[in-house]
Parts: C-alpha cells; sequence; structure tokens
C-alpha cells in the first residue's frame, strides 16, 4: 500500500526553541492532513493542504505543501509547553475510485520548561 | 454534537478470552475506520468501512481479528482469543468520504491481555 514517511520520529526542543516535522511520500498526494495527539489522548484534526505550494497559518503552527504534492512540513515557531505531543501526517491517495488516508508514523515532540 | 464514542475506555483481561471493542459513528458520517496504536508499530489502519460495507481489510493482523458494521451508526472489532500482544490503544474513526474531509477519532479503548 501508499506510505508516508515521517521525521524526525522524536524530537526534545526547549521551550522557546522552534519545532519542525517532516513528511514525504513515494507518489503525489491529493492532499495532507495534520493531526496532534496530546499524551493520553486521540489524534485531533489541526489543518488540510490541498494544492500545489500550498502554506497556511495557525497562530505559531506553520503548514508547507510541497510543489509536487509529495512532501508536507509542518513548523512551530517558540515552542509552549502546550505544544507537548505527537504531531502525525496523513496523506490523502486515490486508490481506485476510493480516497485514502495514509498516517505517517508521527512525531513526539517534547518540549522542556 | 457527539462525537465518536467508543466502549469500553478500559478493557483488562486474560489470554484467550473473547475482547469486543465497539464503537458509534459520528452520525451522518459514511466512513468508518479501526485503528491500533502501539509504541511499536506506531498507528496502524485494521480495517476501514464505506457506507457499511468493509472495503480494506489488509491491516487486520490475522484471523483472530473481525470488524462488522451492521448498520450505519455501529461497528465493533473482535478479537477471539486474544494474546497479550493485542495489548494497545484501539482507536474508532469516522468520517463523510466525500471531498476529503477529515477524520473523527474517538477516546479510544486501552486493551491489556494478561
Amino acid at each position: 500500500g501508499q506510505q508516508v514517511m515521517q521525521i524526525p520520529q522524536y524530537q526534545h526542543v526547549q521551550e522557546g526553541e522552534d519545532f519542525t516535522t517532516y513528511c514525504n511520500s513515494s507518489t503525489t498526494l491529493s492532499n495532507i492532513q495534520w493531526y496532534k495527539q496530546r499524551p493520553g489522548g486521540h489524534p485531533v484534526f489541526l489543518i488540510q493542504l490541498v494544492k500545489s505550494g500550498e502554506v497556511k497559518k495557525q497562530k505559531r503552527l506553520t503548514f508547507q505543501f510541497g510543489e509536487a504534492k509529495k512532501n508536507s512540513s509542518l513548523h512551530i515557531t517558540a515552542t509552549q509547553t502546550t505544544d507537548v505531543g505527537t504531531y502525525f501526517c496523513a496523506g490523502g491517495f486515490f486508490s481506485g475510485s476510493a480516497r485514502q488516508l495514509t498516517f505517517g508514523s508521527g512525531t513526539q515532540l517534547t518540549v522542556l520548561p | 454534537d457527539a462525537g465518536v464514542i467508543q466502549s469500553p475506555r478500559h478493557e483488562v483481561t486474560e489470554m484467550g478470552q473473547e475482547v469486543t471493542l465497539r464503537c458509534k459513528p459520528i452520525s451522518g458520517h459514511n466512513s468508518l475506520f479501526w485503528y491500533r496504536q502501539t509504541m511499536m508499530r506506531g498507528l496502524e489502519l485494521l480495517i476501514y468501512f464505506n457506507n457499511n460495507v468493509p472495503i480494506d481489510d489488509s491491516g487486520m493482523p490475522e484471523d483472530r481479528f473481525s470488524a462488522k458494521m451492521p448498520n450505519a451508526s455501529f461497528s465493533t472489532l473482535k478479537i477471539q482469543p486474544s494474546e497479550p500482544r493485542d495489548s494497545a490503544v484501539y482507536f474508532c474513526a469516522s468520517h463523510l468520504s466525500y471531498s476529503n474531509q477529515p477524520q473523527h477519532f474517538g477516546d479510544g479503548t486501552r486493551l491489556s491481555i494478561l
């Protein structure tokens, strides 16, 4: 099946530092979604990117979709302890007539106060 | 609006026992997904249904696992017999399958097989 690779697997940062997680697909994506899972919680949808080269911002979070629609990144500026959690990308593919969403392995972010 | 509802929230049972996990998707959503999450393997898609029909069950680990969706508002994931390696958090998610709608996850069932 389709695979979405996500790096790094873990990231520890000091509060106030920036953080970036990257996703890559070997095939073109129809869209990419980003989710956040707090410790002990469930994945919660953050945002979706659909257009080539698209950039979206949510306060300190910046999401990018590559020109070739094969990669994406999430950048957090000046991390806070509330940013702790695991960030997942999920790439959208067409399989026949069905849409499928494949989750990356996630990046677990720890923010040290 | 009620989100995706899963039950039970926690289950502890001995190996060999049958385990049934339940999920009620968000009303109006036509796709339902079962995921398993472990530290070692991350978030794995087990099976998904579209309009109550199983579309892809290639992620179901083995014949001990089965899933059903008898109607649009209910699904079960059954493990029989259960083994310690099945211990994980099992999530159910639902969405509208049209036009890239996001998935909405339930709170999960934390399953421990002793």
